[in-house]
């Protein structure tokens, strides 16, 4: 049963430390989407990949945040420095991008507080 | 841009009772439409989804119809069980002639608890 996998699944930090989050994508899926939960805010898109190229990030803070895809089977978020309102849970999809719409297919999710 | 409006919860129900979530969304040309479900602590997994309008997704006993003349995608389901119990968002992917085929947009979310 193919799944993503996403590390740390939880993660306490203090203010202004950097922190890394690891998603492995479904093997054979081409496209990884980072979303942020938050209970006022919902699910937000923070950014997306295909074939490994960033496509869209419009939804991530630039001056705190980034999203790489090293390789075809890793996707990382980083924040630095990290504060409090970053507290939330993150989210890795992966999917079989092509002409159409595709399916989504989430991670378990990375729980961040930020103390 | 693309939205999508659900209904507010909790939603509360005795177990086998008849379950309406509603959902409709705004967005141009011919999206798809789906319903994800999450689970305390776990991930959104993909419950059903509709491609094109008049399209009824199902799975698991919930069922869907892609209504375009009302916009809507209402979830369904006839007798509800206790392991129901979770949130449900409704998502919406745009139509990829304008350029939205790669985004999921979400609704907020419903909260369903199913009692005995």
């Amino acid at each position: 049963d193919a799944r993503v996998t996403q590390t740390p699944r939880h993660k306490v930090t203090e203010m202004g430390q950097e922190v890394t989050m690891r998603c492995q994508p479904i093997l054979g899926h081409n496209t990884v989407f980072w979303y942020r939960q938050t209970m006022m805010q919902g699910l937000e898109l923070l950014a997306y990949f295909r074939n490994r190229a960033p496509l869209d990030d419009s939804g991530m803070p630039k001056d705190r945040f980034s999203a790489e895809m090293p390789d075809a089977t890793l996707a990382t978020l980083k924040i630095q420095p990290s504060e409090p309102r970053d507290s939330a849970v993150y989210f890795c999809a992966s999917g079989l991008g092509t002409a159409t719409q595709e399916t989504q297919y989430f991670g378990p999710g990375t729980r961040l507080l930020v103390l | 841009g693309d939205s999508v409006t659900q209904m507010e919860g909790p939603v509360t129900l005795s177990e086998e009772a008849f379950l309406t979530i509603n959902c409709t969304y705004t967005a141009t040309g011919y999206p798809s439409l789906f319903w994800y479900v999450q689970y305390p602590g776990e991930g959104l997994q993909l419950l059903l989804k509709a491609t094109k309008a008049d399209d009824k997704g199902s799975n698991k006993g919930f069922e869907a119809t892609y209504r375009k003349e009302t916009t809507s995608f209402h979830l369904e389901k006839g007798s509800v069980q206790v392991s129901d119990s979770a949130v449900y968002f409704c998502a919406l992917s745009g139509d990829i002639l304008t350029g939205g085929g790669n985004k999921l947009t979400f609704g907020t979310g419903t909260q369903l608890k199913v009692e005995l």
